[in-house]
Formats: C-alpha cells, structure tokens, sequence
C-alpha cells in the first residue's frame, strides 16, 4: 500500500513560516490534502487538492506538490496554529484507498 | 450547514462487534455526491482510514481491515454505520464519521473529507 512520510514535529517562532512536508512515492502525480487537529478536536480540512483552500481557511494556510514531496506552508505563523498537520491522499492502486501520514506536530515557540 | 454525530456504545467487549452510526443533520445524505467515511485515531497515535460508502451502497475497506468491517447506509435515517466485529485492545480508539468529496483532476482522482463529527470514543475491555 502507499505510504506518506511526515517528519514527527517541526518548530517555528511566532511571524515566521513553517513548512511540514509530507513524502510519497511520485506524490505530484496525486492529489494530496491537509487536516489540522488540536488537541480533544476533530481534525479539520485546511487545504485540499495539493493548494486549494476551504472557505473560512485563512490566507496563510497553502500547499505545493511536485516529485516526491509535497508541503504545507504556514505563513506568519501564530500561537493558535499550534496543531497536529496530517496529510492524506487517494491510493488508486491495487487498493482503493484512504491513506494518511503519521501527522506532524507543529510547536509554535 | 450539515453536521455529523457519531453514537454508539462507549464500551465493548473483546470479540465482540462495535458499532456505530453516524447521523447527518443540516442536509440530505443523499444529496450531492459524497462518499461517507469512516476513521479511527487510537489515543496518542495518528488517523487511519477505515472506509467508505456511497448512497448507491458501493464501499471501499482499509485492507487491513475488510475483514472485519462493515459500513451500511440508511438514507430514509439520513445515517450511515460501522460494523467492525471480532474486535480487540488495539480496536480502543476515537472513532470519527466524515464526508467525503470525491472527483477527477486532469489525470488524477481526488478524494477528500470536509465535514466531521466530533468523535466518539471506543474502548474495547472485558
């Protein structure tokens, strides 16, 4: 089955940008979508189709996918952000799919 | 805006079936199209992908868990369910029911979930 790679956290100071990638054999040839999680809540749709953004999903919030590697990118990054970041796509193989990366623990220092 | 709430027993016993339904307000389950999801999240640990199902009644499993696994739909209820039987410790998890917006891309299929429930917590214990 496919598998998506998520580093376990990243860490990032208040106004900076922080970039969670996640990693997938040939990913850009997928769609991949982004869910945060906080702690105690559902996860919630934050980007969708490598950089589409759901109504309501502030400006900061983008994606990018190309090769094996796609990246949530969070601008100017504030306390309220701190979250857990997943990944996930369609894994139209063999296996019709849901899949999920392990998650990305983003710390806002 | 429509809206998800998983309900079920919070406690089931080993080898024994859990299961859950999901009830969809704010909107008709069978309006629009949307597959209907199910996911798990054990505590501490990431989401996992258990199925889905669309009001035609066609479902895609995890294969890890087609075996056990079960989801049904009831569009007179406006609710889709979960069966996942002979279930064990490693079953003990949050449970989430979502909808999911599917499509075509210029060479690829996208599938996403934009509404969930709250969750609802399985523990499995004797």
């Amino acid at each position: 089955s496919y598998v998506l790679t998520q580093p376990p956290s990243v860490s990032v100071a208040p106004g900076q940008t922080a970039r969670i990638t996640c990693g997938g054999n040939n990913i850009g040839s997928k769609s991949v979508h982004w869910y945060q999680q906080k702690p105690g809540q559902a996860p919630v749709l934050v980007v969708y189709d490598d950089s589409d953004r759901p109504s309501g999903i502030p400006e900061r919030f983008s994606g990018s996918n190309s090769g094996n590697t796609a990246t949530l990118t969070i601008s100017r990054v504030e306390a309220g952000d701190e979250a857990d970041y997943y990944c996930q796509v369609w894994d139209s193989s063999s296996d019709h799919q849901g899949v999920f990366g392990g998650g990305t623990k983003l710390t806002v220092l | 805006q429509v809206q998800l709430q998983e309900s079920g027993p919070g406690l089931v016993k080993p080898s024994q079936t859990l299961s859950l339904t999901c009830t969809v307000s704010g909107g008709s389950i069978s309006s629009g199209s949307y597959y209907w999801s199910w996911i798990r999240q054990p505590a501490g640990k990431g989401l996992e992908w258990i199925g889905r199902i669309y009001t035609s009644g066609s479902t895609n499993y995890n294969p890890s868990l087609k075996s056990r696994v079960t989801i049904s739909v009831d569009t007179s209820k406006n609710q889709f369910s979960l069966k996942l039987s002979s279930v064990t410790a490693a079953d003990t998890a949050v449970y989430y029911c979502a909808r999911g917006s599917s499509g075509w891309g210029a060479y690829y299929y996208y599938y996403y979930m934009d509404v969930w429930g709250k969750g609802t917590t399985v523990t499995v214990s004797s």
